[in-house]
């Protein structure tokens, strides 16, 4: 299977620790987003790739978060100094970046800060 | 107020009932889709539409974009349908959306056999 891969699926860390979160897309896909997903609640933006240049992101993107994609493939994660409130699911999503094209979802990591 | 509401909220039915979940939004769009999203967080891709209306199978989806409505419809339904579907909607942002979506708050469907 050659979807969407995110490593790890399940994290859990203490409050100040620093986590880093890895997304595989697609190898076609030139577009790569990050969304954030807590309890109830449908998938908050995060932030967005076309190949390694970050174009957007989210005011919900604190200074403690920080996403790379540094060759246009793989992209990173990073949260510093967790907070409890960082916990959610984090999902990327790629398309190959035709507007006609649906997303692609990996199956999401799962944060619990304690 | 979110950009895109989603109802019912929850929804339960027996299996073999014609189901509908709404969705209504708020902005201009390119496109809407909708998503099935099981437990563990696995989000697929259902239909992107952005007239009309499309059909897979037991799946229904139709979008008025003068009223910015949109409904999916699942026929027979059946207890494996059980799931969480979002409504999403890709926002026309100056004529370069970059393919962002923005998400309802999903409907929780639960088929009881």
């Amino acid at each position: 299977d050659t979807g969407v891969s995110q490593d790890p699926r399940h994290k859990i860390t203490k409050r100040g620790q620093n986590v880093t979160f890895r997304c595989d897309p697609i190898s076609e896909h030139n577009r790569l987003y990050w969304y954030r997903q807590t309890l109830g609640q449908g998938p908050e933006f995060l932030t967005y790739f076309q190949n390694e240049a970050q174009l957007e992101k989210s005011r919900l993107l604190s200074d403690r978060f920080s996403a790379e994609r540094p060759k246009g493939s793989f992209s990173t994660l990073e949260i510093q100094r967790t907070e409890q409130g960082d916990s959610a699911m984090y999902l990327c999503a790629s398309s190959p970046g035709r507007e006609t094209s649906p997303l692609h979802f990996g199956n999401g990591t799962r944060l619990t800060v304690t | 107020k979110n950009e895109v509401e989603q109802s019912p909220q929850n929804l339960t039915a027996q299996e073999g009932e014609f189901i509908t979940i709404n969705c209504s939004y708020s902005v201009g769009i390119s496109a809407l889709h909708w998503l099935q999203q099981h437990p563990g967080g696995g989000i697929v891709s259902l239909f992107m539409l952005s007239s009309g209306k499309k059909k897979h199978g037991r799946l229904i989806a139709t979008i008025n974009i003068q009223e910015k409505h949109s409904s999916l419809h699942i026929t027979a339904s059946h207890p494996r349908d059980s799931a969480v579907y979002i409504c999403a909607v890709r926002v026309e942002a100056g004529g370069t959306s970059y393919g962002k979506l923005t998400f309802g708050q999903g409907t929780i469907l639960t088929v009881h056999p």
